[in-house]
């Protein structure tokens, strides 16, 4: 059983372009989750989705940051315009459900780089 | 707002040593709290899982333990190994978020075990 598989590992973007992050949940699992670590910073919520619905995107930057997780295929996180503020790892989990105590599980990261 | 706070941020200990790495959390209505493993550039790998009606959880040489009221939760680390050196990070799934798998994480502690 496949983990939770994100791609790029690394990507760099010059200031202006966009970046899409791709995420894979564990097999079996319909709850997807975005963190964020900036450098020196703790992880920092995002946003969490189930398949078609956004359900709290309560971490979001308000401007050129969306996500989706659509019927088919992977979530993807998308940054738009990026700024060298957004170079930072962010990171995919995925659980089984969104309630009870079920473990929450983390992909390897994709790290962004903006120069 | 909760908050998590991990002391200390840095530990070095010689192999074989027993530690204790403390994680606390300002607000006591928690769902659950998590413990997280990183390695550098790596995702988080779950540790332990500690239900908030429960007041400690093992697997092998790791003890995590959780004091709701005090806002408390302890991870021990018995006989310490050079191949435990890492990033510990706790996180706590706030209580009304159990349906968003909103967590809130700590700085983390960063563990260097010398052989």
């Amino acid at each position: 059983n496949a983990g939770v598989m994100q791609n790029p590992r690394h990507l760099v973007r010059r200031r202006g372009q966009e970046a899409r992050l791709r995420c894979s949940p564990m097999k079996g699992h319909s709850h997807v989750y975005w963190y964020r670590q900036l450098p020196e910073e703790g992880l920092k919520f995002m946003v969490y989705l189930q398949k078609e619905n956004i359900i709290d995107e309560s971490g979001m930057p308000k401007e050129r940051f969306s996500a989706e997780f659509p019927k088919e295929g992977p979530s993807i996180l998308r940054i738009q315009q990026v700024v060298r503020g957004d170079s930072a790892a962010y990171f995919c989990a995925s659980s089984p459900s969104g309630t009870g105590g079920n473990t929450i599980y983390f992909g390897e990261g994709s790290w962004l780089t903006v120069v | 707002k909760q908050e998590v706070t991990q002391i200390p941020a840095a530990l070095s200990v010689p192999e074989g040593e027993n530690l204790v790495l403390n994680c606390s959390f300002t607000d006591s209505a928690i769902y659950n709290l998590q413990w997280f493993r990183q390695d550098p550039g790596k995702g988080l790998t779950s540790l332990l899982l500690i239900q908030s009606s429960q007041r400690e959880q093992t697997s092998g040489r790791l003890n995590a333990s959780l004091d709701k009221s005090s806002g408390r939760s302890t991870l021990y680390i018995a006989a310490s190994q050079p191949g435990d050196s890492a990033t510990y990070l706790c996180a706590v799934r706030p209580d009304g978020s159990s349906n968003t798998g909103k967590l809130i994480f700590g700085q983390g502690t960063t563990l260097q075990v010398k052989p």
